[in-house]
């Protein structure tokens, strides 16, 4: 069962514009959302958060955006450039038990110069 | 803070053999996690130790695979009898445990299965 959907296997993006990431989930037991992004050959790296008591966290170019009652979260980055050229994979935990992370299956960026 | 380290970056291994692969997570943080990684997924939880204790495992994780964090330092994983089915990317992931902590990837072990 996929607790995580990322609907968007890639997204492409001119330079400069806004890159709008979507995510999904079911399980009404998460606390936590998490957003990784991934370069090739490397593990995922830690990008942004957002406790399910709030419902926008900024970072930079980075804003999350968790809409509870929908049990929908986005990852807008504003302006995109071309290094944000990566695999970002949405995650959520429980806060209980071992805040066991799961992820998304991931959407590609592209960001075209 | 080095980073999660993990050894090997590569393995191939033919159908059968026994494979082992270590980490290091980042030396405070007392949370490790495996995940595995296939072609256009996200990763997917295998288990979790808090310092030297292994408190879950996925039903993912058949009883080819062990794992271990002897000491609460490094931790292993081993997979017997090989399958084909196993060829995947192995991440291993630290944290400092409390809920607001992310996880920190190595950058993982490729594992061929021929």
């Amino acid at each position: 069962d996929q607790q995580v959907k990322q609907n968007s296997p890639s997204l492409s993006v001119q330079e400069g514009r806004i890159s709008i990431l979507n995510c999904d989930y079911t399980n009404s037991m998460f606390d936590y959302f998490l957003w990784y992004k991934k370069y090739p050959a490397e593990g995922p790296t830690f990008l942004i958060s957002i406790s399910s008591i709030k419902d926008k966290n900024e970072d930079g170019r980075f804003t999350v955006f968790l809409n509870k009652s929908a049990k929908h979260l986005s990852l807008h980055i504003v302006p995109s450039q071309p290094g944000d050229s990566a695999v970002y994979f949405c995650a959520a935990r429980p806060n209980t038990g071992g805040f066991k992370t799961i992820f998304g299956a991931g959407t590609r960026l592209f960001v075209k110069a | 803070d080095t980073g999660v380290s993990q050894d090997p970056r590569h393995k191939i291994t033919k159908r059968g053999q026994n494979v082992t692969f270590r980490c290091d997570p980042i030396s405070e943080h007392n949370r490790l996690y495996w995940y595995r990684q296939t072609l256009g997924q996200g990763p997917e939880f295998l288990t979790y130790f808090q310092n030297e204790a292994q408190l879950e495992k996925s039903r993912l994780l058949s009883d080819r695979f062990s794992a271990e964090r002897p000491k609460g330092s490094f931790s292993t994983l081993e997979i017997q009898r090989t399958e084909q089915g196993d060829s995947a990317m192995y991440l291993c992931a630290s944290s400092s445990g409390t809920a607001a902590s992310p996880l920190h990837f190595g950058n993982g072990t490729r594992l061929t299965v021929t």
